[in-house]
């Protein structure tokens, strides 16, 4: 069966204390992986896509990374505006999306 | 560009009642979704339109929920009767094949 699995669910950091959020995925057929970050009341907006295992995606504090069974992103000294749930979703054959549940951060000024 | 624009912004409605909701996507992207997301959850496929066509709704309450594409471009996602669980935020989605998809704001319908 096909899975996504975000850890930690919630994630506290000091501004400028960095560290990184992990999705883990066991799928067939992997197309592609994708972060996302969802602000309260807003839909998710997109960060970055993954396409092979190696890869690496970055913008501004943020970056995201690839293996075969999981994908890290790395949040370098982190500021309140930060503060959201990061979700990731893995796209299989024929354009199916499996989202994780997200880890919810907080960045403390 | 506009993006993916979705209305209305939030619905209460009593249960058993009937609800509707309506998106449109950005233009030209074929690809059409809605997604369900209950709270502190990731969002959850209920629909996916490739053009006119529902390619994949092994994941909608066929029951109560109900979708149309009409002319491939604008989507509305209908629930009659509601239940208090349907209480969620909807959310829908398009993309030009693959690869991400963008999406709108979201409705938030509350069933009391």
């Amino acid at each position: 069966e096909d899975q996504v699995t975000q850890s930690p669910e919630a994630l506290r950091l000091q501004e400028g204390e960095s560290s990184s959020l992990n999705c883990s995925y066991t799928v067939s057929g992997l197309r592609g992986l994708f972060w996302y970050r969802q602000d309260p009341g807003k839909g998710p907006e997109f960060l970055f896509t993954l396409y092979s295992a190696g890869e690496e995606k970055e913008k501004e504090r943020l970056k995201a990374t690839l293996t075969k069974k999981e994908s890290f992103l790395h949040i370098t000294a982190p500021k309140p505006e930060d503060s959201a749930t990061y979700l990731c979703a893995v796209v299989v054959s024929g354009n199916q999306f499996y989202f994780g549940t997200g880890t919810s951060l907080t960045v403390i000024p | 560009e506009a993006g993916v624009v979705q209305s209305p912004r939030y619905k209460i409605i009593e249960k058993k009642q009937p609800v509707a909701f309506w998106c449109n996507p950005i233009s030209g992207h074929n690809t059409l979704y809605w997604y369900r997301q209950n709270l502190g959850q990731g969002p959850e496929l209920l629909i996916r339109y490739e053009n006119e066509e529902a390619v994949d709704d092994s994941q909608l309450p066929k029951d109560r929920f109900s979708a149309e594409r009409l002319k491939g471009v604008d989507s509305t996602l209908k629930i009659q009767p509601a239940e208090l669980g349907d209480s969620a935020v909807y959310l829908c989605a398009s993309s030009l094949g693959f690869p991400g998809a963008f999406f709108g704001q979201g409705t938030r319908l509350t069933v009391v």
